[in-house]
């Protein structure tokens, strides 16, 4: 079935831009998704992708898809201590009504 | 901002009850989906409901978990008979039907189920 793997953790420096990277095996994915967690919150969306596009920019955060290699990647710029979260990436495919396959998260970690 | 809202934040309960887990999505949304994430695994979809039928479910919705439109404003999934493999927190959200705010699922804060 299909899958979606991100690392675990990524640990930056306070003002330095963050990469967060993701891939997935379905080659019919439509749209792909960011959300972020805080401790004890709920999933909040970030930003999301059509599979048409490469490149989506929104204030700090730019999401770049290489669909060829089922990469995608959530860059942060200027990294606040307010971005610690655990960031997820998720996919919806074009067999599935609108159910998300989910990444494990990736836990951003801001040093001072 | 509207926003999607569970209740309660915590539930415990012994094996073998039937617990209801409440959700109000946000006002203008038709479609309400349910997702669980046990403790240390990844995030699973367990069901959308449009039009108050199911428009598709996981295979971990089984016979013990039924959901439900009960007035206009509530979503509420129930588990018949808990199992200690139930523990998680469960996750509803909801998304509009028009133009972009049919791709977009906002989600609540979440539930947690301790079933003990």
């Amino acid at each position: 079935g299909e899958d979606v793997e991100q690392s675990l953790f990524l640990s930056v420096r306070e003002g330095d831009s963050s990469v967060i990277n993701c891939t997935y095996t379905d080659s019919s994915s439509t749209y792909l998704y960011w959300y972020k967690q805080e401790p004890g919150a709920g999933l909040q969306l970030l930003t999301y992708i059509f599979s048409n596009m490469d490149m989506k920019q929104d204030q700090r955060l730019t999401v770049l898809l290489n669909k060829k290699d089922k990469h995608l990647s959530l860059r942060i710029a200027d990294t606040q201590t307010g971005d610690s979260a655990i960031y997820f990436c998720a996919e919806r495919g074009l067999n599935s009504n609108y159910q998300l396959i989910w990444g494990a998260g990736t836990k951003l970690i801001i040093k001072p | 901002e509207p926003e999607v809202t569970q209740t309660p934040s915590h539930q415990v309960t012994q094996m073998g009850q039937e617990v209801i887990l409440r959700c109000v999505p946000i006002s203008n949304h038709l479609y309400f989906y349910w997702y669980r994430q046990i403790l240390g695994q990844k995030v699973e979809f367990l069901v959308s409901f449009y039009n108050n039928e199911i428009s598709e479910k996981s295979e971990i919705f089984d016979d013990q978990f039924s959901v439900e439109r009960p007035d206009g404003s509530n979503f509420t999934l129930k588990i018949r008979s808990t199992k200690l493999e139930d523990s998680a927190m469960y996750f509803c959200a909801s998304s509009g039907t028009t133009g972009s705010s049919s791709y977009e699922q906002y989600f609540g804060p979440g539930t947690r189920l301790t079933v003990t």
